[in-house]
């Protein structure tokens, strides 16, 4: 099994622009998290899906934010537009089905800069 | 308010020594308690889980303590080695609904030779 896989591991864009970063979950894994983290505010989630429907986005900073999971093994975050705050890194989690007491899986993540 | 405390914020030993980091936490309704190693540029990874009825678990040279009691806990590193040198996160879920996980801010191990 590959892990979780994200895309890209680095992306630096302009404020302004539109940046979509990509997860594939592991196969079987129903729960996908997306979460960020800062140096000064640690990890934080953002927000996350069961069964691909969003279940809690009460994370999600604002309206430039946005998350989809068309199906069980693909999620996208979205950032439109852009803002230099935004500068962090992003991952991606998958759990299994009934597994609350057993670790989530996390990618390597995405390193957003944004300048 | 649901928190997650740990010390010391960094650490900074010898290769062979042993160390221990610890986590204070507030969260109520417990569910469980894990412990996760990140490495510069990687994302975490689960070293160990501990339910209510757990006090210590193993993973090899790590070994994490809970006392519910006092809503404590600890990891223990044994004969560190240079690989050690990471993040380590002191995670509490709770039993609400979406099982939020609250994650502490880390203690950074840095082992030196």
């Amino acid at each position: 099994d590959a892990g979780v896989i994200q895309s890209p591991r680095h992306e630096v864009t302009e404020m302004g622009q539109e940046v979509t970063l990509r997860c594939k979950p592991i196969s079987g894994h129903d729960y996908l998290f997306w979460y960020r983290q800062t140096m000064m505010r640690g990890l934080e989630l953002l927000i996350y899906f069961n069964n691909n429907v969003p279940i809690d986005d009460s994370g999600m900073p604002e309206d430039r934010f946005s998350a989809k999971m068309p199906n069980a093994s693909f999620s996208t975050l979205k950032i439109q537009p852009s803002e230099p705050r935004d500068s962090a890194v992003y991952f991606c989690a998958s759990r299994p089905p009934g597994q609350h007491n057993y670790g989530y899986t996390f990618g390597s993540g995405t390193r957003l800069t944004v300048v | 308010k649901n928190q997650v405390e740990q010390s010391p914020q960094s650490l900074i030993i010898l290769e062979g020594k042993n160390c221990t980091l610890q986590c204070n936490y507030t969260v109520s309704p417990f569910s469980n308690l894990r412990w996760y190693k990140q490495d510069t540029g990687r994302g975490p990874v689960s070293l160990t889980i501990m339910t209510f009825s757990e006090n210590t678990k193993s993973n090899g040279r790590y070994t994490a303590t809970l006392d519910a009691d006092t809503k404590q806990s600890s990891l223990h590193i044994t004969a560190s080695q240079l690989s050690d040198s990471a993040s380590y996160i002191c995670v509490v879920s709770d039993t609400g609904s979406n099982y939020q996980l609250i994650w502490g801010a880390g203690t950074k191990l840095i082992i030196k030779p």
